[in-house]
C-alpha cells in the first residue's frame, strides 16, 4: 500500500465551478500535511499547509480528518489558471516528506 | 519562503557519461537538502538526504555509488549521476527545509531534466 494515495483524475471542471478531492495517508503518526501544486514539467510549489482545524486561503479550503486519515482540498470559483496537478504531501519520519502521485485538475472555459 | 536554484535546467548526455547537477540555496544556509526524482505521471521519490559536512543518507534502492552527493557548503549540494543510462532519464529536483520551520515544509528548486541517449 502506498503511503499517500490520491485519485489521479483528471477532474474536468467548468470555469467558475467547485471541485474537491481527497488524499489518504497511511502513517497515523504524521503531523504535517500540505498541498503542493505542480504545473507540467515544473517543480512543485507550496499551495497551502493543512491544519487540524481546517484552513482557507482565498478560493482554496483544506481539511484534515485524522480519524479517517485523509485530507481534502476544495477549490471554489475555479479559474483556468487552476489547471495543474495537485500533490498531497505528508511528513514521514526524520523530516522526510511523502508525496502522492497527484490529482490532475483541468479547468475548461 | 526560500529561494532555491538548480543548474543545469536540462541536460542531454550520452549513455556512459556522468552528469553533475547543482542545487543552491540562495537566501539562507541549508544544513539539509533533499534530492528527488520524478518519472512521468509518477510522484516525487526521495533519493537521498544531503547533509552539510557529512555523508548523504540514501533511500532504500538508491545506489550511492551511482548517485554521488556532495554537500560541501551550507548553500550548495551536488548530485552526480555516474555512468548514466537511458533509464536514468528523469526529472531531478532538490529541495531545502528552512531551519526555523518545525512543520517540515520544503522549498523546491526548478528541477533538472536529464535525458540520456
Amino acid at each position: 500500500r502506498k503511503e499517500v494515495e490520491q485519485d489521479p483524475g483528471p477532474f474536468n471542471v467548468p470555469e467558475g465551478a467547485t471541485v474537491a478531492f481527497n488524499c489518504t495517508y497511511s502513517n497515523s503518526a504524521s503531523q504535517s500535511f500540505f498541498w503542493y501544486r505542480q504545473d507540467c514539467r515544473k517543480e512543485p510549489k507550496l499551495l497551502m499547509s493543512v491544519y487540524s482545524s481546517g484552513n482557507e486561503d482565498g478560493r482554496f479550503t483544506a481539511q484534515l480528518n485524522r480519524a479517517s486519515q485523509y485530507i481534502s482540498l476544495l477549490i471554489r470559483d475555479s479559474k483556468l489558471s487552476d489547471s495543474a496537478t495537485y500533490l498531497c504531501v505528508v511528513n514521514g519520519s526524520w523530516g522526510k516528506l511523502q508525496f502522492g502521485a497527484g490529482t490532475q485538475v483541468v479547468v475548461t472555459p | 519562503g526560500a529561494v532555491v536554484s538548480q543548474h543545469p535546467s536540462w541536460v542531454i548526455c550520452k549513455s556512459g557519461t556522468s552528469v553533475k547537477i547543482e542545487c543552491r540555496s540562495l537566501d539562507f544556509q541549508a544544513t539539509t537538502m533533499f534530492w528527488y526524482r520524478q518519472f512521468p505521471k509518477q510522484s516525487l521519490m526521495l533519493m537521498a538526504t544531503s547533509n552539510e559536512g557529512s555523508k548523504a543518507t540514501y533511500e532504500q534502492g538508491v545506489e550511492k555509488d551511482k548517485f554521488l552527493i556532495n554537500h560541501a557548503s551550507l548553500t550548495l549540494s551536488t548530485l552526480t549521476v555516474t555512468s548514466a543510462h537511458p533509464e536514468d532519464s528523469s526529472f531531478y529536483i532538490c529541495s531545502v527545509r528552512t531551519p526555523d520551520r518545525e512543520d517540515y515544509e520544503q522549498y523546491f528548486g526548478p528541477g533538472t531534466r536529464l535525458t540520456v541517449t
